[in-house]
């Protein structure tokens, strides 16, 4: 029982680097989520999926892309690493639609841009 | 500012006693959950409280609603040096598309 699996722990990145966080779930969960979560700020939606094939925009996507191929998977691809990417970011994932039974969230990938 | 912003922001107590920390929110809600979060992890689901339900209880966690104050409150009793923790409020909004977090309480407890 994995829950939600997300590689890796620790990325430093250059500016301008591109590079793709995993996020794996062994739930069968339809709901799939990503957020970053930055001091003071609590945690802020980038972008979700509500089934394989079907993603949308959180509140602050810019500068991030997902797709979801499989109900399983749900990559977060940064393209051109910023400054001001730097964060910590979890990948959620819920039974029901938008986390509203409760998420199951990952151990976080803390992402340092340089 | 946030849907969801808990009070205080930090909270230190010792060992026995109760922590008690609120949460307050701006629309009509479906439900409210409360996660914690160790240093360096995850947030882990703790309790949800639907919007008809006014006091919910899990072991030593008690959670109130109160709609018409748009708030909620958490409280840990006999509280245990592995409480310490960031202690987050999620709102699921009744006209939204997420749950919306809370900037969190730190609560230390000293052994």
């Amino acid at each position: 029982n994995a829950g939600v699996t997300q590689t890796p722990k620790f990325q430093v990145l250059k500016t301008g680097q591109s590079m793709t966080l995993q996020c794996a779930q062994d739930m069968n969960h339809e709901y799939m989520s990503w957020y970053r979560q930055d001091p003071g700020m609590g945690l802020r939606l980038i972008h979700y999926s509500v089934g394989a094939g079907i993603t949308d925009q959180g509140e602050v996507p810019n500068g991030y892309n997902v797709s979801r191929s499989t109900t399983e998977d749900f990559p977060l691809r940064l393209l051109s690493a910023a400054p001001s990417q730097t964060s910590v970011y979890f990948c959620a994932s819920s039974y029901g639609q938008k986390g509203r039974d409760g998420y199951t969230f990952g151990s976080g990938t803390r992402l340092t841009v340089v | 500012s946030q849907q969801g912003e808990e009070d205080p922001q930090a909270l230190s107590i010792q060992e026995g006693e109760n922590a008690t920390m609120n949460c307050s929110y701006k629309t009509s809600i479906n439900n409210l959950q409360w996660y914690r979060q160790n240093s360096g992890r995850g947030l882990v689901h703790l309790i949800l409280i639907r919007s008809n339900e006014r006091e919910k209880h899990s072991g030593r966690l008690r959670v109130t609603l109160d709609t018409s104050k748009k708030s909620s409150s958490l409280l840990i009793t006999a509280s245990r040096a592995a409480d310490t923790a960031s202690y987050f409020c999620a709102t699921d909004e009744a006209a939204g598309n997420k749950l919306t977090f809370g900037g969190g309480t730190r609560v230390l407890v000293k052994p």
